[in-house]
């Protein structure tokens, strides 16, 4: 069974600083996706960014990127220049590329931003 | 705003009470979800259907009930639930349930009591 973990429960980081969430993934497959979710305290979850497996190039959205490794199974979230609306539950998530697979979540990051 | 709501987004209930939770989505999406967030634990999919048909029931207690009446409602009726239901309860949607179609889109949440 795919698994996802995040093994920093918690994250802070200073207004206007850099910060990276952790994310890896356990599978035997080849072809998935890949996401980052975000839940701010209003619990709307937002998709923030998505990768497939299939492309080597990184997925970024503005000031948010990620560092897919593959191999590796590492699928980390890195926030630039973080501002106070990127206070929230970061949810790594997996999916395998097949018809009617489910989601697969990791337990999120609980991520701070210091003023 | 998504584009998916929920109703209500509070709700208090005995252990005897039949209530109904409501997910509306206005996406043109075919395909609805229900999760179940609980603290510390990743997202737990309930239900997932697809062009109103039903095509994932993710071993889920018969006290829960969904209900698509059309591709863009999806319902929850609970009767008879148990403290350990009270939970944050996720409706999602999604163009697809295959490819990047499937990509979810969130609704606000419904948080839930059980007394």
């Amino acid at each position: 069974a795919q698994t996802v973990t995040q093994s920093q429960p918690e994250m802070s980081v200073q207004e206007a600083e850099t910060v990276t969430l952790s994310c890896t993934y356990d599978t035997s497959e080849s072809d998935y996706y890949l996401f980052w979710y975000k839940q701010p305290p209003s619990r709307q979850m937002i998709l923030v960014i998505r990768q497939e497996a299939y492309k080597q190039q990184n997925a970024t959205e503005n000031r948010f990127s990620v560092n897919f490794q593959k191999a590796a199974k590492s699928f980390s979230l890195k926030i630039s220049d973080s501002q106070l609306g990127d206070a929230a539950m970061y949810f790594c998530a997996y999916r395998r590329n097949f018809g009617n697979e489910k989601l697969t979540f990791g337990t999120g990051t609980r991520l701070t931003i210091i003023p | 705003e998504t584009g998916v709501t929920q109703t209500p987004r509070h709700l208090v209930m005995g252990m005897t009470n039949k209530k109904s939770l409501k997910c509306e989505q206005h996406l043109g999406h075919n395909a609805m979800y229900w999760y179940k967030q609980s603290a510390k634990k990743p997202l737990e999919l309930m239900f997932v259907y697809n062009f109103k048909e039903q095509t994932e029931n993710n071993s889920v207690p018969s006290r829960f009930s969904p209900e698509c009446p059309n591709s863009s409602h999806l319902f929850l009726h609970l009767h008879t639930l148990q403290p350990e239901d009270s939970a944050l309860y996720l409706c999602a949607s999604s163009k697809g349930t295959s490819g990047i179609e499937e990509t979810q889109y969130f609704g606000p949440g419904t948080r839930l009591l059980v007394l």
